[in-house]
């Protein structure tokens, strides 16, 4: 069992180029989050999908998108990189029946922007 | 929007000690409460939860929650070199509201030699 898996593992992007995060689960999940995490601010949820077809804003949204593509897919675009999205990336999800045992993280992209 | 507050650290304790973690959140709402441990360099990962006033205990883990002091603690018990982690406290967010989690900023812990 895979659990959540994110790609790709580490990025450096230049100002203003654009890529994008993929996350995928094979647990049969309900809900996936995007969250990213710098120092000192702790983890900060971006966007998350509380089932297939939804999508909503989190606390720190600007300058993101994000696609359900499917039950198992939620992808994290940056349209147009900026340094202050530095950070590392974090893809989570729970299953139908709630937060009874926390999220499931994947391992986390790491990124930089110069 | 509901704050979850650690001190961050580092707490250093000595091997075998109990180390004591502390989390307070400005919410009254909140029903569960997570304790996720986070190496460097790693995701978090849960290692307890809880629902009711009390302690719960889980091997060398117990955590303690206060709904009326808003007060969530994880101790540690004979504390061990591979104890020394990051560790955020998590909140869930309001009711109907995705299941989304706020967490602190994190306590580092150190457990010595």
């Amino acid at each position: 069992n895979a659990g959540v898996t994110q790609t790709p593992k580490f990025q450096v992007l230049k100002t203003g180029q654009s890529m994008t995060l993929q996350c995928a689960q094979d647990m049969n999940h309900n809900s996936m989050y995007w969250y990213r995490q710098d120092p000192g601010m702790g983890l900060r949820l971006i966007y998350y999908s509380a089932s297939e077809g939804t999508t909503d804003k989190g606390e720190v949204p600007n300058g993101y998108n994000v696609s359900r593509l499917n039950k198992r897919e939620f992808s994290l675009r940056l349209e147009s990189a900026a340094p202050s999205q530095t950070s590392v990336y974090f893809c989570a999800s729970i299953p139908l029946t709630g937060l009874s045992y926390g999220y499931t993280f994947g391992s986390g992209t790491r990124l930089t922007v110069v | 929007q509901k704050e979850v507050e650690q001190n961050s650290g580092p707490l250093s304790v000595p091997e075998g000690a109990i180390a004591s973690l502390n989390c307070t959140y400005s919410d009254r709402v909140s029903q569960s409460f997570f304790w996720y441990r986070q190496y460097s360099g790693k995701s978090p990962e849960l290692i307890m939860s809880i629902y009711s006033n009390g302690d719960k205990e889980d091997g060398r883990f117990t955590a303690q929650l206060n709904k009326a002091s808003q007060y969530v603690s994880l101790l540690i018990r004979d504390s061990q070199p591979s104890d020394s982690a990051t560790y955020l406290c998590a909140v869930p967010g309001e009711a109907g509201g995705g299941n989304k989690l706020t967490f602190g900023t994190g306590t580092q812990l150190k457990v010595e030699l």
